[in-house]
């Protein structure tokens, strides 16, 4: 089944304590990306990847890091979460066809939040 | 300025009734245009996707782009309460990054 696995689908985590939040795709997608979801504020993009060793900020990257050492995988990294990192974390990914964007497929979510 | 308005709703029809959704966007450079459907504690999945102007249609689901109005829409005939979801518009240019409305809730009442 062709699927976005992400995990831990939710935590509850302190200030300051390093996690990682994985993601992880079958389809053999090139882009990759990481989105934040707030109320009011709907899906706001983190960071995406177009490849593998090639990423980019998207327009709220600011305590977040990413990798992607791998095309299946596009880890989400926060060093020294804060309590403004609460949130609804998705992640998502669609193959690159010459210059078009695809819609992307999306995983259930992580639901985060920091103390 | 938003990239990306969209009315929050709620929204809420009886079961049978045409539904409307709509959202404006600000950036010219934006040339592909999508719905997404997204339940409770669910991730979005993808409705309809379209490329430019004109309208596409899926079963039920309808999807028009008016790039000089800046104005898309999505349309759902016969509502049904499966169709009770949030619904979130989409959009993205030559660029790689995607915009995204806030959502309109939608309840069918049966």
């Amino acid at each position: 089944e062709a699927q976005v696995t992400q995990n831990p689908r939710y935590l509850i985590t302190v200030t300051g304590k390093k996690l990682t939040v994985t993601c992880s795709q079958n389809m053999n997608h090139e882009y990759m990306s990481w989105y934040r979801q707030d109320p009011g504020l709907g899906l706001r993009q983190i960071y995406y990847s177009m490849n593998v060793e090639v990423t980019d900020k998207g327009d709220v990257p600011e305590g977040y890091k990413v990798s992607r050492k791998e095309k299946r995988n596009f880890p989400l990294i926060l060093e020294s979460p804060s309590p403004n990192q609460t949130s609804l974390y998705f992640c998502a990914s669609s193959p690159r066809t010459g210059a078009s964007n695809q819609p992307q497929h999306f995983g259930d979510g992580t639901r985060l939040s920091i103390l | 300025q938003k990239e990306v308005e969209q009315d929050p709703g709620p929204l809420s029809v009886p079961e049978g009734a045409i539904v409307s959704l709509n959202c404006t966007y600000s950036n010219s450079a934006f040339q592909y245009f999508m719905w997404y459907r997204q339940y409770s504690r669910k991730g979005p999945e993808l409705l309809m996707y379209t490329y430019s102007s004109g309208n596409k249609e899926d079963g039920r689901f309808t999807a028009q782009v008016d790039k000089s109005s800046k104005y898309i829409s999505l349309f759902i005939r016969d509502s049904q309460p499966s169709d009770s979801a949030t619904y979130l518009c989409a959009m993205s240019g030559r660029g790689n990054q995607f915009y995204f409305g806030t959502g309109t809730s939608l309840t069918v009442i049966p």
